[in-house]
């Protein structure tokens, strides 16, 4: 049962440099999203995606860029990591966007910016 | 401004209790989801409802439309239970989420 996974499951990186936080979902999910979760916080979106090739920002972006080349994979890019940063990262995918669907999460990235 | 509000934000219980979480919102929805986190864990779906009720098993789902609540109930509560609960609203274009209630559940 494959679902939605990430990878890394933690990363410690130091301020300044690029990191990548993978997300591979095997549903063929037409939306996938990041979201990032840290204290006194809800989930807040990062980057979604409606189709390979198709990717909008969303409430927290900068920072980040995305790229969805395969409907399956939708990478997420830190250009030049600060210490904000720091997160548990998670990617979601759904069938049909944001209507009434289920969304289905990955088991999180959690990222430290030293 | 948060969209969506919940309510305790902290909870501990002895096994055996009965517990309720609250969850308001202030915008037009389309679904209102239940999610659960368990420690370093990732996040699932329990329930997603536009009105009424939903069960499964010792979990109960109630929203209220007009009043724009939900609350999410637990009988016979158990240390597996312990997790964060958080409440998400779907608008039709986007989800909100509530910023989660840790439960505890003592044996």
């Amino acid at each position: 049962d494959a679902g939605i996974t990430q990878s890394p499951r933690y990363k410690i990186t130091e301020t300044g440099r690029q990191v990548t936080l993978m997300c591979h979902q095997t549903w063929s999910h037409s939306y996938m999203f990041w979201y990032r979760q840290d204290l006194g916080h809800g989930l807040r979106l990062i980057y979604y995606s409606a189709a390979a090739d198709i990717t909008d920002k969303g409430e927290v972006p900068d920072g980040y860029v995305v790229s969805r080349s395969k409907t399956e994979n939708f990478p997420l890019t830190l250009e030049s990591a600060t210490r904000s940063q720091t997160s548990v990262y998670f990617c979601a995918s759904s069938h049909l966007g944001t209507g009434n669907v289920k969304l289905f999460f990955g088991s999180g990235t959690q990222l430290s910016v030293l | 401004k948060n969209e969506v509000e919940q309510s305790p934000q902290n909870l501990t219980a002895q096994e055996g209790e009965f517990i309720t979480i609250n969850c308001s919102y202030s915008v037009g929805i389309s679904a209102l989801h239940w999610l659960q986190q368990h420690p370093g864990g990732g996040i699932v779906s329990l329930f997603m409802l536009s009105s009424g009720k939903k069960k499964h098993g010792r979990l109960i789902a109630t929203i209220n439309i007009q009043e724009k609540h939900s609350s999410l109930h637990i009988t016979a509560s158990h240390p597996r239970d312990s997790a964060v609960y958080i409440c998400a609203v779907n608008t039709g274009n986007q989800f909100y989420f509530g910023t989660g209630t840790s439960l505890t559940v003592i044996p």
